[in-house]
């Protein structure tokens, strides 16, 4: 099956820095990327994704880059800000589960300093 | 749209017991997945049902079972609980187009004794 690793599994960076957390995948049939955030106490939230047929995407602060011949993806966060300080998920799915059975990474615990 | 609901938020069990736990999606939505977290173990996949059908299925044991009813309202039973059980039990819940979001609920969070 799929296996996902997550690196750092924590990141300390201050206000204003940029934040890269990386993820690589086992197998080559996944092909749809999402990133989660959780919050203490909180659900999971998507941030951003993106699927194999695309190398970057981008929303405001946030950007995800994909090699699929390496099979690893990152999370990178620019500008960072206190409130962006929470654990982050990386996952993987394939096409044939309609992309719903997510594997996900250890995750990042992102602690951004004021 | 109300969000995707769970209930109970908390449960208290112990060993050998068995438990239900039930996930109400968004209004529309079709796809409910189970995931189980827990501080060793992350994040994991459960399985997913549509339309009343179990789609897809994760590494858990027979223990672990579920359902979906026409409403598309979910419930997922643990039978002859362990202590390992002992777990954050998500939902989410997405519309019936692949690759749609997964969009989470709160949480059971439950424990054996």
């Amino acid at each position: 099956g799929e296996n996902v690793e997550q690196h750092p599994s924590t990141l300390s960076v201050q206000e204003g820095d940029s934040a890269v957390i990386k993820c690589t995948y086992s197998d080559s049939a996944s092909n749809y990327f999402p990133w989660y955030k959780q919050e203490l106490g909180k659900r999971p939230q998507l941030i951003i994704d993106i699927r194999s047929n695309v190398g970057e995407k981008k929303d405001q602060r946030i950007a995800v880059t994909l090699n699929k011949t390496a099979k690893h993806f990152s999370l990178h966060i620019t500008e960072t800000q206190p409130e962006d300080s929470a654990v982050y998920f990386c996952a993987a799915s394939r096409k044939d589960t309609g992309r719903r059975a997510l594997t996900f990474g250890s995750g990042t615990r992102l602690q951004v300093q004021p | 749209k109300a969000g995707v609901t769970q209930t109970p938020r908390y449960l208290i069990k112990t060993r050998g017991q068995q438990v239900t736990l039930s996930c109400s999606p968004i209004s529309g939505h079709r796809s409910v997945s189970w995931y189980q977290q827990t501080p060793g173990q992350g994040l994991q996949f459960l399985f997913e049902y549509f339309s009343e059908t179990q789609r897809n299925k994760g590494n858990f044991p027979g223990r672990f079972s579920g359902r979906q009813f026409s409403n598309s309202r979910s419930e997922m039973n643990v039978s002859t609980l362990e202590l390992g059980d002992s777990a954050l039990y998500l939902c989410a819940s997405s519309s019936d187009s692949m690759g749609n979001e997964q969009f989470f609920g709160p949480g059971t969070r439950l424990t054996v004794l």
